[in-house]
């Protein structure tokens, strides 16, 4: 059963808007969520993390918030780039455990 | 440091042969984990050391996979008799006691 979840495979949004990943998770014990973004035939990078102490998190154009109570974390990304194009994928842990990773959501940032 | 490295990027084998994936982590990392990820799917947890400790191993790490961490340092996954099932990039992380993980740039399994 997914314990993480990203229910938009794929999100299209112009250049210069406001871009929202979204993440639900099932476990109310999950401490830590993190944010990883992958392009082609590379690994994935660190992008930003929250820990269940926050319900948010900002670094640059990226905003992480956690709504604990609905078990959900939203990526925003503003102002969105074409160099933003990018498979993201939401993770989490829970008590210093390996990540559990969900499935991911295609950003397309359209120029 | 350069990051996480591994060896090879690419492989191709056929069905039945023994294959050997190499992951040098960061120096200073602690831990070091092992994910595989297929087409569509995020990474899927493998296995995980602690130093040179084999910590954790998945449900999805069959009779057929094995790994080591020989010394704390690199760490190598092999699969005997692979399958076209195993077809995969199978990819490589360390961290500092759990925190910040850094990934390699995986290795692609072709089984044909």
């Amino acid at each position: 059963d997914q314990q993480v979840k990203q229910n938009s495979p794929s999100l299209s949004v112009q250049e210069g808007r406001i871009s929202i990943l979204n993440c639900d998770y099932t476990n109310s014990m999950f401490d830590y969520f993190l944010w990883y973004k992958k392009y082609p035939a590379e690994g994935p990078t660190f992008l930003i993390s929250i820990s269940s102490i926050k319900d948010k998190n900002e670094d640059g154009r990226f905003t992480v918030f956690l709504n604990k109570s609905a078990k959900h974390l939203s990526l925003h990304i503003v102002p969105s780039q074409p160099g933003d194009s990018a498979v993201y994928f939401c993770a989490v842990s829970s008590g210093n455990t390996p990540l559990v990773f969900g499935k991911g959501t295609r950003l397309s940032v359209i120029a | 440091d350069t990051g996480v490295s591994q060896d090879p990027r690419h492989k191709i084998t056929k069905r039945g042969q023994n294959v050997t994936f190499r992951c040098d982590p960061i120096s200073e990392h602690n831990r070091l984990y092992w994910y595989r990820q297929t087409l569509g799917q995020g990474p899927e947890f493998l296995t995980y050391f602690q130093n040179e400790a084999q910590l954790e191993k998945s449900r999805l790490l069959s009779d057929r996979f094995s790994a080591e961490r020989p010394k704390g340092s690199f760490s190598t996954l092999e699969i005997q008799r692979t399958e076209q099932g195993d077809s995969a990039m199978y990819l490589c992380a360390s961290s500092h006691r759990g925190y910040g993980y850094t990934f390699g740039s995986g290795t692609r399994l072709t089984v044909v």
